[in-house]
Order: C-alpha cells, then sequence, then structure tokens
C-alpha cells in the first residue's frame, strides 16, 4: 500500500531560525511529489513540485529536495517568519491506476510548524 | 478570479439531517473533487469529477453523494447526517489531471454533526 510519512508532526522554532521538515514515501511508481502549506482555517496551497530528475528546487525562502533512490523529500525553510506559521503537507503522485488514491494522490498527514517571536 | 469558494464556512447538522455543501469555481478547471480532513489524518478523498456529467468515487464516498451538471459547480450531499461525519470538507480544483497538476483548494466547510 502507497503510504506517505511525515516527520516531526509539529515543531516550534524562534523567528529567524531554520528549519527542515522530512517526508517519506513508499508510493510506486513515483510521479511527483509536491509541498502544500495550510494556513489555520485555510485551504491547501502548492508551494513546490518535484519530480524523478529534480533534487532541489528553491521557491522564495523555502527550498525542497528529493532523494528518489531513497525516497525521501525535505522542506528547508530558510530566516522563518511568523507567516511560515503552518501546516506543511506533503503530498506523493502515482502514475494513475497503479496505487494511491483514485485520483493518483497519496497525502501525508502533515507537519504542524509554529514560529514564536 | 475568486478560485474555488465554498459555502457554508461552518454548519451543525443533528443526526439524520440531510445538506448540501456547495463548491464552485471560476477556473474553468474541469477537474474537481472534494476531501475530507480529519485530526491525525491525511486528506482523504471523497468523490470527484473529470469534467461536467461525469462523477466516480474516491476513497470514502458512503454517506455522499455528488452531482456535475457545469462546470463550475460541484456540490457534495450528506444523505443522512451522521456523527462520523463530523470533519472538514475541501473542495478543489485543477487544470489537468491532479497527479501532474497543482490542486486549487477552497477555503474548507467546518462540519458537526451532534
Amino acid at each position: 500500500k502507497n503510504q506517505v510519512e511525515q516527520s516531526p508532526q509539529s515543531l516550534i522554532i524562534l523567528e529567524g531560525k531554520n528549519c527542515t521538515l522530512q517526508c517519506n514515501y513508499t508510493v510506486s511508481p513515483f510521479s511527483n511529489l509536491r509541498w502544500y502549506k495550510q494556513d489555520t482555517g485555510r485551504g491547501p496551497v502548492s508551494l513546490t513540485i518535484m519530480t524523478f530528475s529534480e533534487n532541489t528546487k528553491s521557491n522564495g525562502r523555502y527550498t525542497a529536495t528529493l532523494d528518489a533512490d531513497t525516497k525521501q523529500s525535505s522542506l528547508h525553510i530558510t530566516a522563518s517568519q511568523l507567516s511560515d506559521s503552518a501546516s506543511y503537507i506533503c503530498v506523493v503522485s502515482a502514475v494513475v491506476g497503479s496505487g494511491g488514491g483514485a485520483d493518483g494522490l497519496t497525502f501525508g498527514k502533515g507537519t504542524h510548524l509554529i514560529i514564536q517571536p | 478570479n475568486a478560485g474555488v469558494t465554498q459555502t457554508p464556512k461552518f454548519q451543525v447538522l443533528k443526526t439524520g439531517q440531510s445538506m448540501t455543501l456547495q463548491c464552485a469555481q471560476d477556473m474553468n478547471h474541469e477537474y474537481m473533487s472534494w476531501y475530507r480532513q480529519d485530526p491525525g489524518m491525511g486528506l482523504r478523498l471523497i468523490h470527484y469529477s473529470v469534467g461536467a456529467g461525469i462523477t466516480d468515487q474516491g476513497e470514502v464516498p458512503n454517506g455522499y453523494n455528488v452531482s456535475r451538471s457545469t462546470t463550475e459547480d460541484f456540490p457534495l450531499r450528506l444523505l443522512s447526517a451522521a456523527p462520523s461525519q463530523t470533519s472538514v470538507y475541501f473542495c478543489a480544483s485543477s487544470q489537468g489531471q491532479p497527479y501532474n497538476s497543482p490542486l486549487h483548494f477552497g477555503n474548507g466547510t467546518r462540519l458537526t454533526v451532534t
């Protein structure tokens, strides 16, 4: 069964510090991996997508990495801001018809990040 | 563009009542879907639609109905509400198939069934 495991479950850091969120997956055959940010009371918003051939991709202060061999991804946040407080969800896409949900997606449970002033 | 709009934002139902959660998108996306989000669990797919007139079941479809008469609207109906349906419901749309296009989510409907 396809699975996505995220760690840590929750994280509290001080404003200005860096942090790294982890995502391990067993989805096969792998198509791509997305990181979503979900603010409290809002729907998730896509931050970045990683395909099989990509190792690193940056979006402002967010940098995602992908190791397709070990089936691991990370999301690194640099110089955290109060607005980074949110849940971060890792979503892995399988080739449709081969696993995951009917939409080909397997969702992680998310990491709840709190930035303290 | 308003994106994906969900109404209502909050709803309280008694067991056995029925209701419809509304979802509309103005991005001309063919694909739309409904998810539920429960504490300690990832988003779970309820129903989805690849275009007007076409719907299909997701992972947790029991107790829910959908229809897609237009590209813009994708309502979710609870036939006879149960406490197990207490959850936050998200509607989403994507330009292409969700496995290779980002999902655009609404801001959710928080439903409590007593």
